[in-house]
Formats: structure tokens, sequence, C-alpha cells
């Protein structure tokens, strides 16, 4: 049962911290996604990926967060320095075509405080 | 641009009422796909269906059936007899074609079954 993995399942931070969200994306699976959701704006894409080269990251504040995926076996998303503000859960989900349909892992919920 | 209206916040049945939960959408583009998603108390995200903007047979798998209306832009989930492990939150999303796959969700539809 192929599933996409997520670590770490919770993380709680202080404001200015860096942190490191890991993603295991289904093998064979060739896009990679990276959503947020929280209560006031939902669920809002951050990142994308097609065979690990970056095709949209419009949803992702700049300054602060990186996404990558340095093997097609894993995809990370780096927000330094963190603020309370990115306190969210953090989803990642992989797919591959046609469709695309995304298959979604646990999710990272981080609490910065 | 895309957008996904689930204008239903909130709906609670008691168990074995069917329910229709609302799906309305905006796109430009001519190929694109809809989804539905459920989210239960847990919190994972459970993929339930895909179309594409080509196929609009209604389908129905067990309890769930989903009605595409391209004329009214709508992909509405109905539940039949509902029961209270369907108590969560459920998304309709929208992809675009090739190249833009990523989901436009919209705001999720709350639905409690109570015994």
């Amino acid at each position: 049962d192929a599933r996409v993995t997520q670590t770490p399942r919770d993380k709680v931070t202080e404001m200015g911290q860096e942190v490191t969200m890991r993603c295991q994306p289904i093998l064979g699976h060739n896009t990679v996604f990276w959503y947020r959701q929280t209560m006031m704006q939902g669920l809002e894409l951050l990142a994308y990926f097609r065979n690990r080269a970056p095709l949209d990251d419009s949803g992702m504040p700049k300054d602060r967060f990186s996404a990558e995926m340095p093997d097609a076996t894993l995809a990370t998303l780096k927000i330094q320095p963190s603020e309370p503000r990115d306190s969210a859960v953090y989803f990642c989900a992989s797919g591959s075509p046609p469709g695309d349909t995304q298959y979604f892992g646990p999710g990272t919920r981080l609490t910065v405080l | 641009a895309q957008k996904v209206t689930q204008a239903q916040t909130e709906i609670s049945v008691v168990e074995k009422e069917d329910v229709t939960l609302d799906c309305v959408y905006e796109t430009r583009d001519t190929t694109y796909y809809l989804f539905w998603y459920k989210q239960p108390p847990s919190g994972e995200l459970v993929f339930l269906i895909r179309r594409n903007s080509f196929d609009e047979q209604n389908e129905i798998s067990g309890r769930y059936s989903w009605n595409f209306q391209k004329s009214t832009s709508s992909f509405n989930f109905t539940i039949t007899a509902s029961q209270v492990v369907d108590s969560a939150v459920y998304f309709c999303a929208l992809s675009g074609p090739m190249g833009r796959r990523a989901l436009t969700f919209g705001s999720g539809t709350r639905l409690q079954v109570q015994p």
C-alpha cells in the first residue's frame, strides 16, 4: 500500500528558528506538491514540482521559504526564520499522469511560538 | 483564474439520511479535472474521486455518487444512507491542464452525521 510519508508529524519551535519538513513521494510519482492548511486561508498551494523541477512556487513567501527536491525520493520545505504566522499544517502530495491525482501525506503540524 | 465554491459550510444530518454536498467551479480552461477529498477528524486528506472535463458521466461507488454538470459548472457529491463514519470535512478541488496541475480547493463542507 504505497503512501506519501512526511516527517516530522509535529513540530513546535520558537520564532526565528529554522524548520525543515521532509516528504517521500510515492515511488514512481513524478509530481510533488506542497500545500499549507490554516483556518483562515484553507488549503493553499506553496510549491509544485514535476520531475524534480519547480513548476510553480508563486504561493510561497520567497524571503523565508524554500522548497527543493534533492532526488526523486525526497522533497524538502524549509522555513528560515520561522514566524508565528507560519503555524499551520503542511501537506505534501504526489501524483503521476494522466490527471495527476494527488495523494496526500499525513501532514506536518507546525507550531511557531 | 480558477475558483471553487462550496457554499455549505456545515451540514448536520441524522444517520441513514441522504445528503448532497454542493460544489461550483470557475475556470477558463477547456481541459481540467475535478476532485473530491475527505478530511476526517484525524486530519489526513483522502482522495475520493477524479473527473476530467470531457467525461460528464455520473459515477456511483457504493453509497457515494457524483453528479458532474458542465452546463452549470457543478460537481455535486451525494452520500446515500449516511453513517457516523461519514462525518468529516469534504473538499472539492479543481486542477488545470498539464503544467498547471496544482489543486485549487474549495473552503470545505463539514458534515456531521448524528447517530
